[in-house]
């Protein structure tokens, strides 16, 4: 059972830092992952999606890398803004026909601090 | 971008009674949905794949009698927690698949139960 890990829970920076967040799987047999943005009380919103062949993806300030092999991704975020605040989530979908079922990890939740 | 909403947002209601819950994506066709739940500050966990026109797959520890799903059309899924208990008080998500494989999340509801 695939089962999706994400280090740290809990993280504040000031404004300016850059940072990372830690996002591991144990099962490598992956169609893709995905990174996610959730503000308190509020839905999922995609920030990346990297493809099982790909190793990252940009989008403005945020990169994320994927190691499959290891089970390891990386979300990136570069010259952090108290808008930054609210709590990632790394998700992957499980290589197979018609597997479309998401396993999400707890999140880390970032504080931006101005 | 693909929108999908969900009715109500948040519902507190007495328990021993039934809350129905709407997903609707509303500017495309979803072949698949899918319903998550949230604890607090816990991941979202699969509760179970409707495809529009089947019965649902439940995922494991999730009774169906008790979550019914209703896939009527491929734009409308609904969630019914019958004899709602305190212990079902969660945030609940729904996703849609478009045939592109993207899924898009609706903004959840916060479901209280007294």
């Amino acid at each position: 059972k695939q089962e999706v890990t994400q280090i740290p829970a809990a993280l504040s920076v000031p404004e300016g830092e850059n940072l990372v967040l830690n996002c591991s799987f144990t099962d490598s047999a992956i169609y893709n992952l995905q990174w996610f943005r959730q503000d308190p009380g509020k839905g999922l919103t995609s920030l990346l999606l990297i493809q099982s062949s790909q190793r990252e993806q940009t989008s403005g300030r945020l990169n994320a890398s994927l190691d499959k092999s290891s089970g390891r991704s990386t979300l990136y975020i570069a010259a952090s803004q108290p808008g930054d605040s609210a709590t990632y989530l790394c998700a992957v979908r499980p290589r197979g026909a018609g597997s479309y079922q998401l396993t999400f990890g707890k999140g880390t939740k970032l504080s931006v601090i101005p | 971008g693909a929108v999908v909403s969900q009715h109500p947002s948040r519902v507190i209601c007495k328990s021993g009674t039934s809350v129905k819950i709407e997903c609707r994506s509303l500017d495309f066709q979803a072949t698949t949905m899918f319903w998550y739940r949230q604890f607090p500050k816990q991941s979202l966990m699969l509760m179970a794949t409707s495809n529009e026109g089947s019965k649902a797959t439940y995922e494991q520890g999730v009774e169906k009698d008790k979550f019914l799903i209703n896939h009527a059309s491929l734009t409308l899924s609904t969630l019914t927690v019958t004899s709602a208990h305190p212990e079902d008080s969660s945030f609940y998500i729904c996703s849609a698949r478009r045939a592109t494989d993207t899924q898009y999340f609706g903004p959840g509801t916060r479901l209280t139960v007294l």
